[in-house]
């Protein structure tokens, strides 16, 4: 099961708005409503931001947001603040064996 | 809460074992998978295993398969990785995860055990 396609790295200035995108096959992210999207800074375990394509979790901002159209799903993150400088992974449901797949992760530069 | 506390990693030489641990607590273990994933120094995240509640349906990396071997205790809530023929690519953070849903994967993370392979 190949990975899925992220782009390795987005910025943007505070204030504005990022969309991340993530692409799989019609075997992950088409097939499925079934994608998650996490959080990590460095030197700390990963954070669930989004789950089931497009919901949040409890606690995590509403400007975090999650769609998807066909193979590619995204996250937006509108009014972007220092602290959302992170790498951000995708993650999709695949069926059976393995279950699940990541994307590669993508850098967020906060300019 | 949930709480997973991670803990065996540490440095070993290649061709050597370790076993990891992960203790869980605040929800009911057996009701739920359980997996391990790592993340190499300054790369992604990688599935390494998962294991059901029951403990019948199990999931390895190709990169991992026929050298860890993944299990769970049910009655001490604890999940365990032994990894066998360890090599310098699996030098990583490995982390402890629980699996919520299909479409919630990993909404609790460890903190994370680094395990280091060199001589």
């Amino acid at each position: 099961q190949s990975a899925l396609t992220q782009p390795r790295s987005v910025s943007g200035s505070p204030g504005q708005s990022v969309t991340i995108s993530c692409t799989g096959t019609s075997s992950d992210v088409g097939g499925y409503n079934y994608v998650s999207w996490y959080q990590q800074h460095p030197g700390k375990a990963p954070k669930v931001m989004i789950y089931d394509v497009s919901k949040r979790p409890s606690g995590v901002p509403d400007r975090f947001s999650g769609s998807k159209s066909g193979n590619t799903a995204s996250l937006t993150i509108s009014g972007l603040q220092a602290e959302d400088e992170a790498d951000y992974y995708c993650c999709s449901y695949a069926g059976n064996y393995p279950s699940w797949v990541f994307g590669g992760g993508t850098k967020l530069t906060v300019l | 809460q949930v709480q997973l506390v991670e803990s065996g990693g540490g440095l070993v030489k290649p061709g050597g074992s370790l076993r990891l641990s992960c203790a869980a607590s605040g929800f009911t273990f057996s009701d739920y998978y359980m997996s391990w994933i790592r993340q190499a120094p300054g790369k992604g995240l990688e599935w390494v295993s998962y294991i059901s509640g029951s403990g019948n349906t199990i999931y390895y990396a190709d990169s991992v398969k026929g050298r860890f071997t993944i299990s769970r205790d049910n009655a001490n809530n604890s999940l365990y990785l032994q990894m066998n023929s360890l090599r310098a690519e699996d030098t990583a953070v490995y982390y402890c995860g629980h699996i919520q849903t299909s479409g919630y994967p990993l909404d609790y993370w460890g903190q994370g055990t680094l395990v280091t392979v060199s001589s």
